[in-house]
């Protein structure tokens, strides 16, 4: 089974920095897809950021110019850094990874493999 | 920005049928996709493409899409299928990816 484990969580004041990882042991960070999806205490999830595998990157208006998604090829791990943080960004923060295309057909953008998540609290 | 309208709630009896419906502006003329979250644990993808399901998810669980309208409907439903439900679609017009508000099953 594919896995992908994030870390880097925590308790962090209002205005701070956090980077959270995301390792892929099973397959490669750099050859995929990867979103980072969030879910505030009793709320829905909301897309946070991607990046493919060519580079380019996107991310939601809550968080632009606050967040930045990267990867280490070398580690094969996804990073989230997070800046600025706020009390409205406390969340569970999961890394998933994006299929493009099914066996019979393309332009899917679904997600098929998340990890178990990691918890960010933004509280003085 | 894209919006996609989930009814909060949807109650079912063991054994029937239940239908979580997304709604969304022209949303046939996108691809649809179905995620089930348990409390306490990570979404699991559920139904692709509209109507495709990954290996392992029971085919109880379809889907389909068309017109201002997509639906998940699950058959036979167990008590094991209580949880909340996310439609998503990919927004090429931002490439952002949206999801539904939820709906949450109860099974009866």
């Amino acid at each position: 089974e594919v896995q992908l484990v994030e870390t880097g969580g925590g308790l962090i004041q209002p205005g701070g920095s956090l980077r959270l990882s995301c390792a892929a042991p099973e397959f490669s960070v750099s050859s995929s897809y990867m979103n980072w999806v969030r879910q505030a205490p009793g709320k829905g999830l909301e897309w946070v950021s991607v990046i493919y595998s060519g580079g380019s990157t996107y991310y939601a208006d809550s968080v632009k110019g606050r967040f930045t998604i990267s990867r280490d090829n070398s580690k094969n791990t996804l990073y989230l850094q997070m800046n600025s943080l706020r009390a409205e960004d406390t969340a569970v923060y999961y890394c998933a990874r994006v299929l493009y295309c099914s066996r019979t057909r393309c332009y899917l953008y679904y997600m098929d493999v998340w990890g178990k998540g990691t918890t960010v609290t933004v509280s003085s | 920005s894209y919006v996609l309208t989930q009814p909060p709630s949807v109650s079912v009896a063991p054994g029937q049928t239940a239908r979580i419906t997304c709604g969304g502006n022209n949303i046939g003329s996108k691809s649809v996709h179905w995620y089930q979250q348990k409390p306490g644990q990570a979404p699991v993808l559920v139904v692709y493409g509209d109507s495709d399901r990954p290996s392992g998810i029971p085919e109880r669980f379809s889907g389909s899409n068309s017109g201002n309208m997509a639906t998940l409907t699950i058959s036979r439903v167990e008590a094991g299928d209580e949880a909340d439900y996310y439609c998503q679609v990919w927004d090429s017009s931002s490439d952002h990816y949206v999801f539904g508000t939820g709906t949450k099953v109860t099974v009866l």
